[in-house]
């Protein structure tokens, strides 16, 4: 059984810093392109960012609101997933969501990121 | 704005059929496949349909999936009470080099 359990959202004020983890557990996470994918408060779904398994470069791709601001990355020996947001802004809060294929794959529970001073 | 536009609700009764638009361009759904998303109240988002028209596992065939150019459809036939929630279709923009979602359409059940 697939499970994905996002962490450590919370309430952090503009400008700040913080980072999510995605544990993953019951398919191959090595060979998984992860996503994150987030949803403020009321509104729609918004696709965040992705990065490729090692075998197919690691690389990374962001939407264009948070790219220059958040890096994904991934441990592989820990099948983790992260998400760290840097320069906040009030505009990032949503719950944020990992899978490992945002097409046709489960999705986590999420994990709230409030923004606000 | 979101790149794929699709209504913000849609209704009918117990039994009945609705069907969700989701309108694009050649840079998305013309170009690749599309997938529905199911939100029930409160929940995570999870996928129904993927590749235009593929039930994911265990989703019933009350739900149908089809794409013709840059617009795809939802068919929801049989309609539930416990159907009501937020539909979601997405797909890879090539432009953008993003994958895009609609709006989201509400179902409600009558």
């Amino acid at each position: 059984e697939v499970q994905l359990v996002e962490s450590g959202g919370g309430l952090v004020k503009p400008g700040g810093s913080l980072r999510l983890s995605c544990a993953a557990s019951g398919f191959s996470f090595t060979a998984a392109w992860m996503s994150w994918v987030r949803q403020a408060p009321g509104k729609g779904l918004e696709w965040v960012g992705r990065i490729r398994s090692r075998a197919d470069g690691g690389t990374t791709e962001y939407a264009t609101p948070v790219k220059d601001r958040f890096i994904i990355s991934r441990d592989d020996s820990e099948n983790t997933l992260y998400l760290q947001m840097n320069s906040l802004k009030i505009e990032d809060t949503a719950v944020y969501y990992c899978t490992p294929a945002v097409s046709r794959g489960d999705w986590g529970q999420g994990t709230l990121v409030t923004v606000s001073s | 704005q979101s790149v794929l536009t699709q209504p913000p609700s849609v209704s009918a009764a117990p039994g009945q059929k609705v069907t969700i638009s989701c309108s694009g361009s050649s840079s998305n759904i013309g170009s690749d496949y599309v997938s529905w998303y199911q939100q029930l109240p409160g929940t995570a988002p999870k996928v129904l349909i993927y590749e235009n028209d593929k039930r994911l596992s265990g989703i019933p065939d009350r739900f149908s999936g089809s794409k013709s150019g840059t617009s795809a459809t939802l068919g929801i036939t049989g309609l539930q009470t416990g159907d009501e929630a937020d539909y979601y279709c997405g797909t890879w923009d090539r432009s953008l080099s993003a994958w895009v979602f609609g709006g989201g359409t509400k179902v409600t059940v009558l």
